[in-house]
């Protein structure tokens, strides 16, 4: 039962340029939504997370879009930099229940 | 910074023997839960924990599994009898008053 899904296996974008990461679910329920970054034998860190209040929410370089009626959120990063490199993953949780339900994971690889 | 530290970072055990992971939160944070990422797939989540009872636990979480907070610091997940599909990473994470949940850096348990 994959309520969040992540499509795409692996990205690969230039330096400098936009890297977005998309994310899927199927759940209606969920209202709080999560970007994770995850380095080889490290645990997820978080990066930025968006409400279901609201349709977009920044950080830095880190911009989250939320569309509710597509059921589709979104994570960008500009300008990406090699530091960037991880494993993404989006997560998603509802105020009744307090786990996190995860994706399957986005590997994005910048290229210098 | 504040981070939830685990230990150990690699167990390597027996199909049939008991296991404990250790886990310390963040100090001031109230939930605590144990997730699990077998390799190549995604992070699961297994229980979580507040005010000394488990709040919530998944399919997974069978009575072979058990969560303890001894003191006011540790978290620990056992495992009465580990199997061969038990080999995964294990996250630990804990998160305050916020939607957040900060991750460990993950135990690796090998069952051979």
């Amino acid at each position: 039962d994959q309520q969040v899904k992540q499509n795409s296996p692996s990205l690969s974008v230039q330096e400098g340029r936009i890297s977005i990461l998309n994310c899927d679910y199927t759940n209606s329920m969920f209202d709080y939504f999560l970007w994770y970054k995850k380095y080889p034998a490290e645990g997820p860190t978080f990066l930025i997370s968006i409400s279901s209040i609201k349709d977009k929410n920044e950080d830095g370089r880190f911009t989250v879009f939320l569309n509710k009626s597509a059921k589709h959120l979104s994570l960008h990063i500009v300008p990406s930099q090699p530091g960037d490199s991880a494993v993404y993953f989006c997560a998603a949780s509802d105020f009744g229940n307090e786990k996190l339900t995860f994706g399957t994971g986005t590997r994005l690889t910048i290229i210098p | 910074e504040p981070e939830v530290t685990q230990t150990p970072s690699h167990q390597v055990t027996q199909m049939g023997q008991e296991v404990i992971l250790r886990c310390v939160p963040i100090s001031n944070h109230l939930y605590f839960y144990w997730y699990r990422q077998i390799l190549g797939q995604k992070v699961e989540f297994l229980v979580s924990f507040y005010n000394n009872e488990i709040s919530e636990k998944s399919e997974i979480f069978d009575d072979q599994f058990s969560v303890e907070r001894p003191d006011g610091s540790n978290f620990t997940l056992k495992i009465r009898s580990t199997k061969l599909e038990d080999s995964a990473m294990y996250f630990c994470a804990s998160r305050g008053d916020s939607s957040k949940e900060f991750f460990g850096p993950g135990t690796r348990l090998t069952v051979l």
